[in-house]
This record gives C-alpha cells, sequence and structure tokens, in this order.
C-alpha cells in the first residue's frame, strides 16, 4: 500500500511569510504526528492529530498549529517564519496511538532566509 | 525531558556486535527503536512495553529496565545494511507523545 506522502518536498521562504506542509496518512491510518528535525536539536515532536483532535503538543510556540481534516489528511502551519525555523519536517502515520509503530513521511524540507 | 542515547556514534567492522542504550530520568510506559539512513525517513525497528511485551523485526533484539528507565538495542553479526543513525523514543504513559533521544550513528565498514 501507498506510504505517507508530504508535499512540498522542498520549500524555499524568507523571514516573516508563513507556510503550509501537508502530509497524507497511510489509508486506515488516523493518527498523524509531525516532528521537527534538525542536525543540533535532533527529532523534536510538534503535535499530534487523531481523529481530527490535537492529543499532544510539544514545546513549540504558537506560531506552529495544526490541523486534521476528516480523511486523515494533515497540515501543519507555520506563521511569520524565523531563520531558526530552517529544518526538515517529517509526518509519521500510524493505525491508533500509543504501542504502535509510526511510518514516517519523506519529509519536507523548509528552507528560510 | 530528552532520553540520553550512547554511545553517540560507533564505528563496526561488518560481523562486529554493537549494544546502544537509551537512558531517561522519568518512568517510562514504552521505548521505541528506529533507524534513519542518511537522506531517508526513520524507519520503525522495535518497540517495548512496560512489563515485558514488545514487538518488532525479528532480527533485532532490545531490552527494557524499567527499574532504571533504560532500554538497550542489541545489533549483532552487523550488516552493511546496519549503518544509519538510531533513535531511541520514549513514552511516559500510554498515548503521551513520543520523546526522542539525541541519536546514535553507526557506520559498519567492510
Amino acid at each position: 500500500k501507498a506510504g505517507v506522502t508530504q508535499t512540498p518536498r522542498y520549500l524555499i521562504k524568507t523571514r516573516g511569510q508563513q507556510v503550509t506542509l501537508s502530509c497524507s496518512p497511510i489509508s486506515g491510518h488516523r493518527s498523524v504526528s509531525w516532528y521537527q528535525q534538525t542536525p543540533g536539536q535532533g527529532l523534536q515532536f510538534l503535535f499530534e492529530y487523531f481523529s481530527e483532535t490535537q492529543r499532544n503538543k510539544g514545546n513549540f510556540p504558537g506560531r506552529f498549529s495544526g490541523r486534521q481534516f476528516s480523511n486523515s489528511r494533515s497540515e501543519m502551519n507555520v506563521s511569520t517564519l524565523e531563520l531558526g525555523d530552517s529544518a526538515l519536517y517529517l509526518c509519521a502515520s500510524s493505525r491508533v496511538v500509543s504501542y504502535n509503530e509510526q511510518f514516517f513521511g519523506p519529509g519536507t524540507r523548509l528552507t528560510v532566509l | 525531558q530528552q532520553p540520553v542515547q550512547s554511545p553517540q556514534a560507533v564505528i563496526l567492522r561488518e560481523g562486529e556486535d554493537a549494544v546502544i542504550n537509551c537512558s531517561s530520568s522519568k518512568a517510562l510506559y514504552s521505548v521505541h527503536w528506529y533507524r534513519q539512513k542518511h537522506g531517508e525517513a526513520p524507519v520503525f525497528l522495535m518497540i517495548l512495553l512496560k512489563g515485558g511485551e514488545q514487538k518488532g523485526h525479528e532480527k533485532i533484539s532490545a531490552s527494557f529496565n524499567e527499574k532504571k528507565q533504560q532500554s538497550s538495542l542489541y545489533l549483532t553479526a552487523s550488516q552493511l545494511s546496519y549503518s544509519g543513525t538510531y533513535f531511541c523514543g520514549t513514552e511516559e504513559y500510554a498515548g503521551n507523545m513520543l520523546t526522542f533521544g539525541g541519536g546514535t550513528r553507526l557506520m559498519v565498514k567492510p
């Protein structure tokens, strides 16, 4: 079956702009989690959605937001971009929350100039 | 709080064994292990649950010491394909978010 897809794969923005990233989970998966990966900070949890509800939120400023649609597709938005937001943003889906393997997408590489 | 992984990096020859450790300062419900190859997405290896239950790939073995909040991943008879960065993720309670460690870079040489 098709894996997790993320669009776009690469993005270049300037400081102050906003960006929306999209994630389509594996068919039948209802949980979607977002992570920010940088060389210095590793994999950091942003938020998790299950059945359109945010279940968990990491320690990121309010400029980072997300949502999930009824078909389980998810989007994350970053407003007022800062240079430090440059990172690989990974989305992962799983069938249910907890004790379940997560399937990661290829990520969106965001560069903020 | 982020779990601590050790070592940060390790170089092996094919056929050698390695152990990667993951330690948390908090009581844990589960520990998850993932491997990420350069330029690729992380791939699931194993989940270990408080109480002894676990699931994952047959060729991967790991342990979870609940009292010490530590987990170890055992890589035996390493192959070139084992190269990559290994991450442990910890869950403090069922349904909690996964907090990942800083990763362990493993390089297997011929």
